[in-house]
Order: structure tokens, then C-alpha cells, then sequence
């Protein structure tokens, strides 16, 4: 059974960083690529950053290209998501889930339970 | 950059068919995926690639694409049905970003 186990999801300082985990399982973690997908609260899903497999290709949506990084280590079965200069925008739960991949057509199955982010001062 | 728009809420009867519209510029050209969520949980994949259902989802749901519009319908509802659906899909136009639609609410009366 694939499983996807996120944490780090914490309550951070406007400005600040804070670094998300998903460990997986199930699978062999190094022939899919990841992806991570937000929600803030009352509010739909919104896709945030792809990495392949080899972690040779990373893709981000525009609202965080150049403050957030995704990364993994597949000797550790895990992918992270680096977040910087946090904005109370990216308040949001956010969600690991694997990616899935079609002819010009990519979709997540399936995804973590979700860890907390929360930018307030 | 690519926008799909969904209705906010449908409502339908127990018994009856739910349809929940995902538009989008040619999306009869692209493939859509559909997500359901209940309260509390993480999305559940229900329908990949237009019309072909995911792993353990029931008949019911099925999934048609063409034109401007896409269509998840639901058959036969049940209460457990009663969830928010989300339509995705890839924008190879801009770099493989994946788009989602703002979700439907569904109710069941």
C-alpha cells in the first residue's frame, strides 16, 4: 500500500522559512515524480511545485517561483519542500502526493494526509 | 494562464444524477482529472485522463470530456457522495504547471 506521511507544518513568523517532509512508502519512491498541492482554508486546491523523479526536473507555480524549493532524497524514500520569506498568503494546508504520468498529462494519486502551515505574527 | 471554472454548488436528490461541469478554453483538447474531498480528509483521485475511474470508485462516477466543457456525473446518489470535486489539468503550454478548477460543492438533499 503506497503511503505518504507529511510533516513540519508549524505556526512561522512573516518572513520566516520553514522546511515540509513527505516521507513515502509502497512504491519505488525513485521512478515518480512529486508533487506538493496547497489549500488554504475555505479555499480550493492550488498546485505548488513538481520534482521528477531523479530530481533532475523541478517545476513551481508562479506564486512561489523563487522562494520555495523542492528538493529529495531518494536514498531517504523523501521529498521536501523549502519555503522562504513566508507571506500569510501561504497560509495553507499543504499536501504530498504522488505524481502520475500520461501522454502530455500528469495528475496525483495519491495524496498524504497534509501538514499545517500557518504565517501569522 | 490556463483557467477552469467550475459552479460553486450542485444539488441533487439521493437516488438522482449529480453532473458537475469543468470549462476551460478547448479543455476537449486536454485531459482531465477529477478529485473528490470530503470534510477534514486529503483529495481521493476519482476519474484520470477524461473518463477511466481510479481504483476502487464505484461505477457511478464517470467522466466525459469534449468542446469547452468537461463533466464528472455521479449516478445513482448516495449521502457518502456528498463532497467537494475538483477538476485538474497539465498546461503543457506553460511549462507543465497543473491547473486546478475552484471546486464544486456537492450536496445531497
Amino acid at each position: 500500500e503506497v503511503q505518504l506521511l507529511e510533516s513540519g507544518g508549524d505556526l512561522v513568523q512573516p518572513g520566516g522559512s520553514l522546511r515540509l517532509s513527505c516521507v513515502a512508502s509502497g512504491f519505488t519512491f525513485s521512478t515518480y515524480g512529486m508533487s506538493w498541492v496547497r489549500q488554504a482554508p475555505g479555499k480550493g486546491l492550488e498546485w505548488v511545485s513538481t520534482i521528477s523523479g531523479s530530481g533532475g526536473s523541478t517545476y513551481y507555480a508562479d506564486s512561489v517561483k523563487g522562494r520555495f524549493t523542492i528538493f529529495r532524497d531518494n536514498s531517504k524514500n523523501t521529498v521536501y519542500l523549502q519555503m522562504n520569506t513566508l507571506r500569510a498568503e501561504d497560509t495553507a494546508v499543504y499536501y504530498c502526493a504522488k505524481d502520475r504520468v500520461a501522454k502530455d498529462t500528469n495528475w496525483f494519486d495519491p495524496w498524504g494526509q497534509g501538514t499545517l502551515v500557518t504565517v501569522s505574527s | 494562464s490556463y483557467v477552469l471554472t467550475q459552479p460553486p454548488s450542485v444539488s441533487v436528490a439521493p437516488g438522482k444524477t449529480a453532473k458537475i461541469t469543468c470549462g476551460g478554453d478547448n479543455i476537449g483538447g486536454k485531459s482531465v482529472h477529477w478529485y473528490q474531498q470530503k470534510p477534514g480528509q486529503a483529495p481521493v483521485l476519482v476519474v484520470y485522463d477524461d473518463s477511466d475511474r481510479a481504483s476502487g470508485i464505484p461505477e457511478r462516477f464517470s467522466g466525459s470530456n469534449s468542446g469547452n466543457t468537461a463533466t464528472l456525473t455521479i449516478s445513482r446518489v448516495e449521502a457518502g457522495d456528498e463532497a467537494d470535486y475538483s477538476c485538474q489539468v497539465c498546461d503543457t503550454s506553460s511549462g507543465h504547471r497543473r491547473v486546478f478548477g475552484g471546486g464544486t460543492k456537492l450536496t445531497v438533499l
